[in-house]
Order: C-alpha cells, then sequence, then structure tokens
C-alpha cells in the first residue's frame, strides 16, 4: 500500500523568500512517481512538479524544485523566491505502476502555505 | 494545456434530490477518476474507469455512481442526496496509466445538500 505523509502545520514564508514544503511517503514498489499539486482558495488542483523513483536528478519547474531523497523516502517541495499568488494549499501525491488496469494517485493531507507581503 | 470540464461549479440542493455531476474532456483520455475532498483535507479517490464500459469503486465507499459510455464523458449520479454527501467533487484523467503521467483536473464541483 501506498502512503504520503504530510505534518507540517500552516505555514508562512515572506515574499520573496524561499520555502520548503515537507513530504515523506512508504511503498513497496521499485517504480513509482512522485507529484506536487496546488489548490488555490478557489479549489481547482494545479500539477505543479513530477519526479521518478528511478531519476538520479531533481525535477525542477521554474520556481519550483523537488528534493528527491530516495533512500530517506522525502520528496520536499522547495519554492524558490515566493510570491503572494503561492498562498495557497500544497498536496505531495505519488502514483504506483500500473496493477491491472489502473495505477491511483494516492494523495497526502496538505500544507496550507501563507505568503506575506 | 489539460481540458477538463465540470459542471455545475456549485450545487445546493435538498435533501433526497437527484443529482448528477457532469464532468468531459477533450484530450481523449481514457483514464478518468473522481475524488471526493473535504474543506481543507486530503482528497480520496471514490471511482475510477479505464475506458468506455469500464468503472470501479475506488478506496473511499461512496453512494454515488458513475458511468462511462463516451471516452470524453464521466457523469457521477447521486440517487437521493443526503447532508453527509456535501463536500467538493474532483473529476480527473489522464493519458495514461503509468507512474509518470499526472492526473489533471477539473475545477470541482461544490455540493452542499441542505
Amino acid at each position: 500500500a501506498q502512503k504520503i505523509t504530510q505534518t507540517q502545520p500552516g505555514m508562512f514564508v515572506q515574499e520573496k523568500e524561499a520555502v520548503t514544503l515537507d513530504c515523506t511517503y512508504d511503498t513497496s514498489d521499485q517504480s513509482y512517481g512522485l507529484f506536487w499539486y496546488k489548490q488555490p482558495s478557489s479549489g481547482e488542483m494545479i500539477f505543479l512538479i513530477y519526479q521518478g523513483s528511478y531519476d538520479e536528478q531533481n525535477a525542477t519547474e521554474g520556481r519550483y524544485s523537488l528534493n528527491f531523497q530516495k533512500a530517506r523516502k522525502s520528496a520536499n517541495l522547495v519554492i524558490s523566491a515566493s510570491q503572494l499568488g503561492d498562498s495557497a494549499m500544497y498536496f505531495c501525491a505519488m502514483r504506483g505502476p500500473p496493477t491491472g488496469a489502473n495505477s491511483k494517485l494516492t494523495f497526502g493531507k496538505g500544507i496550507t502555505l501563507s505568503v506575506r507581503p | 494545456e489539460a481540458d477538463i470540464y465540470q459542471t455545475p461549479r456549485y450545487l445546493v440542493i435538498g435533501t433526497g434530490k437527484k443529482i448528477t455531476l457532469e464532468c468531459s474532456q477533450t484530450m481523449g483520455h481514457d483514464k478518468m477518476y473522481w475524488y471526493q475532498q473535504d474543506p481543507g483535507m486530503e482528497l480520496h479517490l471514490i471511482h475510477y474507469s479505464y475506458g468506455v464500459n469500464s468503472t470501479e469503486k475506488g478506496d473511499l465507499s461512496s453512494e454515488s455512481t458513475v458511468s462511462r459510455i463516451r471516452t470524453e464523458h464521466f457523469p457521477l449520479t447521486l440517487e437521493s442526496a443526503r447532508p453527509s454527501h456535501t463536500s467538493q467533487y474532483l473529476c480527473a484523467s489522464s493519458e495514461y496509466g503509468f507512474s509518470n503521467s499526472p492526473l489533471h483536473f477539473g475545477n470541482g464541483t461544490r455540493l452542499t445538500v441542505t
């Protein structure tokens, strides 16, 4: 079974500073994908970044980077140069290999990030 | 860019009514999903489909039902709405079932049952 753990309380960051959102995971699969999604107060889920279990380099997408430490089973999201529009809830998620006809996306409980001006 | 649409965006309805939440995608994706999310909480998978005429229940038990008659359309139905069904419902699709394929989400339907 897959499990995602996000235990940080609400996070606060000053505008233009960097912030790290923690995520640990547990799985018995050798091949898996890790994802981060952003959910603003409007409710939609926005895909931010992906990291594959066999990727040796940490993923980066613009101001987002994923600090992947496979041995520790952690996949922390780093947001550089925070902006007011980054205030949202952030979810870490995992997807395993296709089993049968499907593989679902399992989500953590999420972390609320507030960016202060 | 993902194109997946959910209607209505907001719905307030009385107990006992039958409702259908619509979800359509224009990308030709075979894999489609319904997640339920209470405010400020995690998402739980309630239904998924890997193609036309295939539907499966997810991890969270739900009184809702789904159908997949066309690739692009994956509606969710509640035969008799109850206050416990009050939640946000998010529809998603994926091009592949592999672990490197992200899910693309619609804007969600916020359902309130009075």
